[in-house]
């Protein structure tokens, strides 16, 4: 069983912070490494998909990076909205015979405080 | 498109009972899955399918069968319920090995 951790479990800040919440994974199992937001009474919905290391993303004011040699990720959002609150996953694609298989973090809760 | 849909969107059942969940998507999308959410547990797969007529285990099955008779459908399956598998189910589907878009959910409690 493959183990994804991510740090921290929540976090409160104020409307107009920058964040950042981390996603570890083992770098021995590596095929693509993907990140989604969950609201409140919604479905997960994928922002990054990242399969390159050192590869770097951005949405909008979310972005994240990824280092697939030492096995983690960060998620950074700039100047947080009361919106912007909301679980977010991270999920290991091992590649292999795992095909689409994920295994998923047990998420980092943001609430952005207006 | 309405994506990803899933049927029944609430269920109630008793311990024995069998039921049917239905995951229906419109994109096209190869892979198909079934997730169940469990309060500090995360999102835990179920089964999974890559292509029509084809199903694998994921990482919780047992109790569980799915069929993927069409592409664009994915049936998961409760022979008899347990009240274990009080959850909150999550069909999503994918193009190949790309992000993941998910279904509404379908809240079961079993009694």
């Amino acid at each position: 069983i493959l183990n994804v951790e991510q740090s921290p479990q929540s976090l409160h800040v104020q409307e107009g912070d920058s964040t950042n919440f981390t996603c570890s994974f083992p770098s021995s199992n590596f095929y693509a490494l993907h990140w989604y937001r969950w609201e409140t009474a919604k479905s997960p919905e994928a922002l990054f998909v990242m399969t390159l290391n050192g590869d770097e993303k951005k949405k909008g004011r979310i972005s994240a990076t990824l280092n697939t040699k030492e096995g983690y990720s960060y998620l950074y959002i700039k100047g947080s909205q009361p919106e912007d609150s909301a679980t977010y996953l991270c999920a290991l694609n091992a590649g292999g015979t795992s095909y689409g298989k994920l295994t998923f973090g047990q998420g980092t809760i943001l609430t952005v405080h207006p | 498109n309405a994506g990803v849909t899933q049927t029944p969107k609430f269920r109630v059942l008793k311990t024995g009972q069998s039921m049917t969940l239905l995951c229906a998507q419109d994109m096209n999308h190869e892979y198909m899955y079934w997730y169940r959410q469990d309060p500090g547990m995360g999102l835990r797969l179920i089964h999974y399918s890559v292509g029509e007529g084809t199903t694998a285990k994921g990482e919780v099955p047992d109790g569980y069968n799915v069929s993927r008779l069409k592409k664009q459908n994915f049936l998961l399956g409760l022979e008899s319920a347990a009240p274990s598998q009080t959850s909150v189910y999550f069909c999503a589907s994918s193009y190949m090995q790309g992000g993941q878009d998910f279904g509404p959910g379908t809240r079961l409690t079993v009694t």
